[in-house]
C-alpha cells in the first residue's frame, strides 16, 4: 500500500544545530508539504513543492528551507535549531486534487 | 491575519447525540473546503470535503454544511460515537498557480462521553 513516512518520529536536538527531518511518499504524488502543529495555531505551512526542483515558501518560513530532488522526498532541514522551531512536525502529500495525505509526525525538542 | 477560524477550542457531547463543528473563513477565493480528524501522535486523517459550488456532503454520519455568503461550514456527526474524540480541523483551499493550498483552522477538541 502506498504511504507517506516520517523520520525520526522524535528528535532532541540543542540550540544552533542543524537538523533535518525526513518525508517520504510511495503515493507517487506530485505535490508535498511541511506543517508544524502548536497549541493555539493548529496547523501552518512551513514549505511546500509542486514537483521536482519546485520549492516554495509558506507561512512560517524562516529559520526552514527544502530541496526537491526527486518526486518521493521533500527533508526539511532547521539550519540553526531555536528554542522557538520545538514542535510536531507533520509532512503531507497531494496529487492534482484538495485532499493531502499525512504522515505520522516528528515531535522536535530544541534544549 | 486568521482567514480559518475555529471558535470553539472543544467540545463534549454525550454519545448518541448530535455533535457540531463550525468553522468561518474571511477568504472568498477559497472553492474547496476539508475536515481533518486527528488523534493524539498520528497524523490528521482525511475526513470529508465539500466544494464551494455545493452546500452540502454526506458520508455516513458525517455532514458538511457550506454556507458561501456567511462563509461558514459546519459538520455533523450522527449518532455520535466515544471512537470520534479527537481533534477537528477544518480546512480551506485555494489554487496557487502551481497547485492547491491548504489553510487550517486552529482546531476543535470533541470529547464524546458515555
Amino acid at each position: 500500500d502506498a504511504e507517506i513516512t516520517q523520520s525520526p518520529r522524535h528528535k532532541i536536538t540543542e540550540t544552533g544545530r542543524q537538523v533535518t527531518l525526513a518525508c517520504h511518499q510511495t503515493w507517487n504524488h506530485n505535490n508535498m508539504f511541511w506543517y508544524r502543529q502548536d497549541l493555539g495555531h493548529g496547523l501552518r505551512l512551513i514549505h511546500y513543492s509542486y514537483g521536482v526542483q519546485d520549492t516554495n515558501k509558506g507561512e512560517v518560513s524562516d529559520g526552514y528551507s527544502v530541496s526537491r530532488s526527486n518526486t518521493e522526498d521533500l527533508p526539511l532541514t532547521l539550519e540553526s535549531a531555536a528554542s522557538s522551531q520545538t514542535s510536531v512536525y507533520f509532512c503531507a502529500s497531494s496529487d492534482l486534487a484538495d485532499t493531502q495525505y499525512f504522515g505520522p509526525g516528528t515531535r522536535l525538542t530544541v534544549l | 491575519d486568521q482567514q480559518v477560524k475555529q471558535n470553539s477550542p472543544s467540545l463534549s457531547v454525550q454519545e448518541g447525540r448530535i455533535s457540531i463543528l463550525n468553522c468561518d473563513y474571511t477568504n472568498s477565493m477559497f472553492d474547496y473546503f476539508l475536515w481533518y480528524k486527528k488523534y493524539p501522535a498520528e497524523g490528521p486523517t482525511f475526513l470529508i470535503s465539500i466544494s464551494s459550488i455545493k452546500d452540502k456532503n454526506e458520508d455516513g454520519r458525517f455532514t458538511v454544511f457550506l454556507n458561501k455568503s456567511a462563509k461558514h461550514l459546519s459538520l455533523h456527526i450522527v449518532p455520535s460515537q466515544p471512537g470520534d474524540s479527537a481533534v477537528y480541523f477544518c480546512a480551506a483551499s485555494t489554487f496557487t498557480g502551481g497547485g492547491n493550498k491548504l489553510t487550517f483552522g486552529t482546531g476543535t477538541q470533541l470529547k464524546v462521553e458515555l
